[in-house]
Parts: C-alpha cells; structure tokens; sequence
C-alpha cells in the first residue's frame, strides 16, 4: 500500500494550462480503470473533482479533465483560473478491496 | 442532501483507545459502502478503511489493521470507528467519506461526499 508518487508543486499563470502526474503501479493505477482525483482547500474537505480516470461529477467545469497511459494517471487544468490553486490528491482502487491515495500537489497560480 | 459529521476527536495518550463516530444523513445509507480517511497535520490524505454497505465486511489500511475496527449501525445511520493501542502517529484529522455507487464493493467506487473531519492528537 505505497502512496501513489505526485509532484509536490505545479504552477501556471491565469489562462494556462498544468497537468499533474500520479504514478502508481499495475497493482493499482495500471490495473483498474478506478483513478480519481480531489481538489482541497485548507482547512477543507476533500472535493471529487475526476471519477473513473476522465469523468467529471456535475457541477465541476470542464476546464478540469482526467486520463491515464500504463500506471500513470493525469490531471490537466485548463484555463487557469485563481480559485483552482490548492492540493490536488490523486486515488486508485488498489485491489483487495483497498485505496490509495498519492502524496498530493499543490497548484499554485501565479 | 448529503450530511457526514464527524465527532469524537480528542487528545488521547499513546497506548489508549477512542470511538470515533460519523452521523449521515440525506442519502439511503443502507446502500453505500463508507470509508475512513486521514490526513495528519500537513500531510497527504491516508485511506483508512472501508465497510461494505451492509457491514459485513470491513478493510483495513496494513498501518491499523489490528488496531482498528470500522462498523456501522444502519438502523441509526452511524458510522463508527474503533481506535485501540492508539500512536502519536495516529495523530491526524479523520474524515468519513460516502462511496459514490450504491452497493458496490468497497474500494471500488470514487468517494463523492466527505465530512468535514474530527481531530484526533495522540500524545503524552
């Protein structure tokens, strides 16, 4: 149950676009198409921002989109905008029943 | 809508046990598998554990397993957490979490309402 591997930091102006990479491995990120993907604030809640590698809940913009190539799954945010810097937590099903969550990265928009 | 509150938080010492409990509302929580997950002061989100929607099985992250116990009671539409042989590593903010699909396995569906989280410090 190793944490899945994330950039501590990405950064982007407004209107840019970042990514932010989770590793895993086949066990967990390469095996199953279960990759999700919150946005927190501090001192908040977690928020669901990806599901399933590349859908988005109702309600999150579509600025936000998820996918994934072998063990590693993406987040790319579009169209910067200031209220999209916090951490950004990666998740994979990992089988047996259990998750994993990775290191988590903060988004700076600068 | 959908309501998780945490409560039972407190500074324990190293060795001691504590109930953590989750209060739900707004959903059908007869049908959800739950989770528990953790997030120590400046650190990452740690999965904790998992209950399946009826409460007959429970998964355990290796670093509690033995120590911890999750149950539910669906006639009161509460989560608990049992934390025995509780570490100064324990220390963290615990979040309980709502699966997003209604009856499947734990572990497999995205988690789509969190609480807001109970603290819990361990320490001499």
């Amino acid at each position: 149950q190793s944490a899945l591997t994330q950039p501590p930091s990405v950064s982007g102006s407004p209107g840019q676009s970042v990514t932010i990479s989770c590793t895993g491995t086949t066990s967990d990120v390469g095996g199953y198409k279960r990759v999700s993907w919150y946005q927190q604030y501090p001192g908040k809640a977690p928020k669901l921002m990806i599901y399933e590698v590349s859908n988005r809940p109702s309600g999150v913009p579509d600025r936000f989109s998820g996918s994934k190539s072998g063990n590693t799954a993406s987040l790319t945010v579009s169209g910067l905008q200031a209220e999209d810097e916090g951490e950004y937590y990666c998740s994979s099903y990992a089988g047996s029943n259990s998750v994993v969550f990775g290191g988590g990265t903060k988004l700076t928009v600068l | 809508q959908v309501h998780l509150v945490e409560s039972g938080g407190t500074v324990v010492q190293p060795g001691r046990s504590l109930r953590l409990s989750c209060a739900a509302s707004g959903f059908t929580f007869k049908n959800y598998g739950m989770h528990w997950v953790r997030q120590a002061p400046g650190k990452a989100l740690e999965w904790v554990a998992a209950i399946s929607y009826d409460g007959s099985d429970t998964y355990y992250a290796d670093s509690v397993k033995g120590r911890f116990t999750f149950s539910r009671d669906n006639s009161e539409n509460t989560l608990y957490l049992q934390l025995n042989s509780l570490r100064t590593e324990d220390t963290a903010l615990y979040y309980c979490a709502k699966q997003a699909q209604a009856f499947a396995q734990a572990g497999w569906s995205h988690l789509d309402f969190w609480g807001q989280g109970t603290l819990l410090t361990v320490s001499s």
